[in-house]
């Protein structure tokens, strides 16, 4: 079962402006979230993270925001840069469990 | 370079075969996990270890197995393999399992993984 989704698998925005990935999911157990940015023939690599006592967390062009009540979370680049063409994953996790599940994945290309 | 190695980068076998795959978690890592890609799937956790013993098993078919040594690296083994074991697979690790203390002990560092093809 798809416990994490992103619904969107590709998203094509315009060098310096905003680029919006969104993931959502189903269980409420969820309270680890975390982002991962994906080059081609590498391993995905970690950008972000937010646990479920936050709705927002920010690390210089890139902010994640939670909304638990929606079962939602997304994540912003501000602004968009061509080498943040990439697949971003969206993760969740449980406390105390380490199954953790991951999205399909949604490819970025920002255009120059 | 996450610190996270895998061998071999790429594996072509036949059907039926058995191939292991391996992972060398970054220094001071206890936790390896096992992720598997396949084409326009997104990441399939198989199976976790945490200081040499299996801590959370996720969708692992009964033909693979793994295990994580003393020294904390680890071994996928995929057996009878089919067409369909074809993809990528990513080892990551991690400082500790989920509930330590802190939740930077939860993140996962990924290897750059192994690329199998089962003709």
């Amino acid at each position: 079962d798809q416990q994490v989704k992103q619904n969107s698998p590709s998203l094509s925005v315009q060098e310096g402006r905003i680029s919006i990935l969104n993931c959502d999911y189903t269980n409420s157990m969820f309270d680890y979230f975390l982002w991962y940015k994906k080059y081609p023939a590498e391993g995905p690599t970690f950008l972000i993270s937010i646990s479920s006592i936050k709705d927002k967390n920010e690390d210089g062009r890139f902010t994640v925001f939670l909304n638990k009540s929606a079962k939602h979370l997304s994540l912003h680049i501000v602004p968009s840069q061509p080498g943040d063409s990439a697949v971003y994953f969206c993760a969740a996790s449980a406390y105390n469990n380490n199954d953790m599940r991951f999205g399909a994945g949604t490819r970025l290309t920002v255009k120059p | 370079d996450s610190g996270v190695t895998q061998t071999p980068k790429h594996l072509i076998t036949a059907t039926g075969q058995r191939v292991t795959l391996r992972c060398s978690p970054r220094s001071g890592d206890l936790s390896v996990y096992w992720y598997q890609q396949s084409l326009d799937q997104g990441l399939q956790f198989l199976i976790q270890y945490y200081n040499g013993e299996e801590r959370a098993k996720g969708n692992i078919l009964e033909r693979f197995s793994a295990q994580q040594f003393p020294d904390l690296h680890s071994e996928l083994n995929l057996s009878s393999l089919e067409l369909g074991d074809s993809a990528l697979y990513f080892c990551a690790s991690s400082v500790g399992p989920a509930g330590t203390s802190g939740v930077d002990q939860e993140t996962q560092y990924f290897g750059p993984g192994t690329r199998l093809l089962v003709l």
